[in-house]
């Protein structure tokens, strides 16, 4: 079946403590990205990546990083988070920019 | 830069009546148009889409809309809601390997009895 999955689905962490989320897709894209979604302010994106080792920052990228050693999978890590970063975060992948996306289930991030 | 409105917050309707959701672009060239859907705890599933051709796309779930080059519209439109249907419809705007997609903020749809 041809998924974006995501892990973890919940998390509650500290400030200053690093996360990694996972991301990783089946359908061989090229394009993948972050978004955050907060109440009032939609979607939002975070880094983005048009290739494997090429990823560009999207709107939001401050606290946040990415790689993507392999064409499957697309982390995003926060080094060191704040509260300002509790939000729930989508990883997507498309074929090529602009192209319809398809989207991981959401991570719920807390940070206390 | 292109961007995307969606006008209404938040829309209530009565199961079974008809729905329209409003989504506006600004570009200068004919975009790739989306609508997605999310129901409460899950992620974003695609809807529709238009690329080119007929101006009356169908979707899954009843859904359909259509693309209007001089309003610079694409609304969402359902016959007759249904309660499973309550949940946030977002649109979105792409050009093919150039642009990333951009989003609407979204509109809340309740359906009520």
């Amino acid at each position: 079946e041809a998924q974006v999955t995501q892990n973890p689905r919940y998390l509650i962490t500290v400030t200053g403590k690093k996360l990694t989320v996972t991301c990783s897709q089946n359908m061989n894209h090229e394009y993948m990205s972050w978004y955050r979604q907060d109440p009032g302010l939609g979607l939002r994106q975070i880094y983005y990546s048009m290739n494997v080792e090429v990823t560009d920052k999207g709107d939001v990228p401050e606290g946040y990083k990415v790689s993507r050693k392999e064409k499957r999978n697309f982390p995003l890590i926060l080094e060191s988070p704040s509260p300002n970063q509790t939000s729930l975060y989508f990883c997507a992948s498309s074929l090529l920019r602009g192209d319809e996306q398809f989207f991981g289930p959401g991570t719920r991030l807390t940070v206390l | 830069a292109q961007s995307v409105t969606q006008p209404d917050i938040h829309i209530t309707v009565s199961e079974g009546a008809s729905l329209e959701l409003r989504c506006n672009y600004s570009y200068g060239a004919t975009p790739y148009l989306f609508w997605y859907v999310q129901s409460p705890g899950q992620g974003l599933q695609l809807l529709l889409k238009y690329f080119s051709g007929d101006t009356l796309v169908q979707g899954i779930k009843g859904f359909e809309a259509e693309f209007k080059r001089s309003q610079s519209s694409f609304n969402l439109r359902k016959p007759s809601v249904h309660w499973s249907d309550a949940a946030e419809y977002f649109c979105a705007v792409g050009i093919s390997g150039n642009t990333p997609l951009v989003f609407g903020k979204g509109t809340r749809l309740s359906v009520i009895a």
